[in-house]
């Protein structure tokens, strides 16, 4: 089983639409987690930090479920430049010292 | 700040050759580390190093290796190519990985290096 799983999609939703992407971690110790954005054919950038008491920023939110160990986000109001491809991450601080990436959701917003 | 540099850019090598692959970053940041990403597999770590003269293997490091000898470099060395590593190669940087504060684990990625092995 991967350490995170993520469904590749992709999700093709129109403008205006909301989606989410779930993403499950295997790693019960798991203590910090993240969802990163990567361009096509560019870097991953960060997106946001997922709390336990779960966090908004502008049309995007996350949540973290740690009894059924998964995270979400929820884009509200999808845009054209929200296509993109969505990297769920896990730190779980023990073992290995890095971070573990999921292999992304892609995301395609219609006109 | 230029943020984390890689070079070159793309790069096309025959089996049996070697080369370097250059990280930069300018953040002063203890963390570095190197990914490669392929079609439908994610971003796997190959090494990386939590401070310098500090490296260690990460889940895929065969046929690569790394040193740390300034905080600023993170060279990535092909010793000799095969096209099993034809892949984007992804450097990045952070303030630490230890998970007691995550704003500290963002990752800042280079633009990454596009090798092509024939």
């Amino acid at each position: 089983r991967k350490e995170v799983e993520q469904d590749p999609g992709p999700f093709n939703v129109p403008e205006g639409a909301t989606v989410a992407f779930n993403c499950t971690y295997s790693n019960s110790a798991s203590q910090s987690f993240f969802w990163y954005r990567q361009d096509c054919r560019k870097e991953p950038k960060l997106l946001m930090s997922v709390y336990s008491s779960g966090n908004e920023d502008g049309r995007f939110t996350a949540q973290l479920n740690r009894a059924s160990q998964y995270i979400s986000l929820l884009i509200r109001d999808s845009k054209l430049s929200d296509s993109a491809t969505y990297l769920c991450v896990v730190n779980t601080g023990t073992g290995r010292r890095a971070l573990t990436f999921g292999s992304g959701t892609r995301l395609q917003v219609q006109p | 700040n230029a943020g984390v540099t890689q070079t070159p850019k793309f790069q096309v090598l025959k089996t049996g050759q070697s080369m370097t692959l250059q990280c930069a970053q300018d953040m002063n940041h203890e963390y570095m580390s190197w990914y490669r990403q392929d079609p439908g597999m994610g971003l796997r770590l190959i090494h990386y190093s939590v401070g310098a003269g500090i490296t260690d293997q990460g889940e895929v490091p065969n046929g690569y290796n790394v040193s740390r000898s300034t905080t600023e470099d993170f060279p990535l060395r092909l010793l000799s190519a095969a096209p099993s590593q034809t892949s984007v190669y992804f450097c990045a940087s952070s303030y630490s990985i230890d998970s007691g504060n995550p704003t500290y684990n963002e990752q800042f990625f280079g633009p990454g290096t596009r090798l092509t092995v024939l």
